[in-house]
């Protein structure tokens, strides 16, 4: 099976623009999940879709936000960009279903906000 | 809270040794817990996983222990390889209402491997 991939692998923009990153999940899974890693936050959880429906949701401002189509694919939007939201932007998928639910991520999106 | 953290940021060994990394966890309704690896450029690698109802799982080469009651997780590495060389982060996981489920990451240990 193919794993989770996510396009572009590096942009930049500039502060006040709005980005689209995209994230394809390992097949027949529904769930994706999307995460920003810094170095000075770590690892932080931004939201999940299932069945394209947000199912839950981190603690990040209303700019980020997310959908998920019926194919499975998720797409995540950031809008009026910040110097702060630089980050690595991974994205993850999960069966959605069952007690456990391993997530798999994929190569992340780095992105730049100059 | 639902805090998630690793006591030590780097870990060096010389190659052949045993690795232990360490994790402490603060939400006692986690039930699920799982380690990465990640290494320079790359998204998180699934290593190994361990249920609540569980105190020890092993895999190749790995090993999770669970102690819920200090709310402590371990990996150990036997054997550690130059690949091995990567940060690892530990994850918990607590199933919500809605049926989704959220990983909580710890800030993760840096393992360096020394010929």
């Amino acid at each position: 099976k193919a794993g989770v991939t996510q396009t572009p692998r590096y942009l930049i923009k500039t502060r006040g623009q709005q980005v689209t990153l995209s994230c394809s999940p390992i097949s027949g899974h529904r769930s994706v999940s999307w995460y920003q890693q810094t170095p000075g936050q770590g690892l932080q959880f931004l939201f999940e879709y299932f069945s394209e429906t947000q199912r839950n949701k981190g603690n990040f401002p209303g700019r980020f936000s997310g959908r998920q189509f019926s194919n499975s694919r998720s797409e995540m939007n950031v809008s009026t960009l910040e110097l702060g939201d630089s980050a690595l932007y991974l994205c993850a998928s999960s069966s959605g279903t069952g007690s456990k639910k391993t997530q798999y991520f994929g190569p992340g999106t780095r992105l730049l906000v100059l | 809270g639902e805090s998630v953290g690793l006591h030590l940021p780097t870990l060096s060994v010389q190659e052949g040794d045993n690795s232990i990394i360490n994790c402490a966890y603060s939400n006692s309704a986690s039930d699920y817990f799982i380690w990465y690896k990640q290494e320079s450029g790359k998204g998180p690698q699934f290593i190994i996983d361990i249920r609540s109802n569980m105190d020890k799982r092993q895999g190749q080469r790995v090993t999770v222990l669970l102690n819920k009651t200090v709310k402590h997780l371990s990996l150990q590495i036997a054997a550690t390889q130059p690949g091995d060389s990567a940060v690892y982060f530990c994850a918990e996981t607590v199933l919500l209402t809605g049926g989704g489920n959220k990983l909580t990451f710890g800030t993760g240990t840096q393992l360096k491997v020394e010929l």
